[in-house]
């Protein structure tokens, strides 16, 4: 069964960096052309695509987050880490992570989120 | 970037035939992926590639996809299926994942 968890902080003071670690099951990371991908969701709005990494490493960022976003993989213990800096309030929301089978394909597996107030 | 446009909301009595759309710039060129959000729940894939069904989602789902708008359609709509919905595309030329405005659905 493939499973996928979010964990982090639940509370980050404006200006601090966010580090959240997606933990990866019934699949590896090193499978050819699999990939894990953050997306995140503020109270009452839309889904906003982040960050993907697939397992030759490539990765990819929301070009209007790109330079506070770092994804990373550690294929030893199956998780990605997603890095945001600079955190500020607007940044508050339930972040997701989620597989991609390959870049361009939906999302077919989804963890149930983790939750991330902003505020000092 | 490549911008994807939604209705907000759309109300339907049960039984009855709910479309949502989604548009955008030459959309039936690109593959729409559809996305189910249930009040407190994380989203799941219901359509891929503009009208697959994903596993254990009823036949009443459906959806397509041509010139400017995709559209997922629920047929026989039922109490159980009130949630947003989203479709999503993928810009390859940039490599991003771009998500719709989302739709609220009522089943009135």
């Amino acid at each position: 069964q493939v499973t996928l968890k979010e964990s982090g902080p639940v509370l980050v003071k404006p200006t601090e960096t966010l580090t959240l670690t997606c933990s990866v099951s019934g699949f590896s990371l090193t499978n050819p052309r699999v990939g894990v991908t953050w997306i995140r969701q503020p109270p009452g709005k839309a889904l906003e695509w982040l960050a993907y990494i697939f397992s030759n490493d490539e990765k990819s960022y929301n070009t209007s987050l790109n330079s506070r976003l770092t994804i990373s993989k550690d294929t030893s213990t199956s998780q990605v880490v997603l890095t945001v800096t600079n955190i500020d309030p607007v940044d508050t929301g339930t972040y997701f992570c989620a597989r991609i089978i390959s870049d361009g394909d939906p999302f077919d597996i989804w963890g149930h989120g983790t939750m991330v107030t902003v505020s000092s | 970037s490549y911008v994807l446009t939604q209705p907000p909301s759309v109300s339907v009595a049960p039984g009855q035939t709910a479309s949502i759309t989604c548009g955008g710039n030459n959309i039936g060129g690109r593959s729409v992926h559809w996305y189910q959000q249930r009040p407190g729940q994380a989203p799941r894939m219901v359509i891929s590639y503009d009208s697959d069904r994903a596993s254990g989602i009823p036949e009443r789902f459906s959806g397509s996809n041509s010139g400017n708008t995709a559209t997922l359609t629920i047929s026989r709509i039922e109490v159980a299926d009130e949630a947003d919905y989203y479709c999503q595309v993928w810009h390859g030329y940039s490599d991003q994942y771009v998500f719709g405005p989302g739709t609220k659905v009522t089943v009135l």
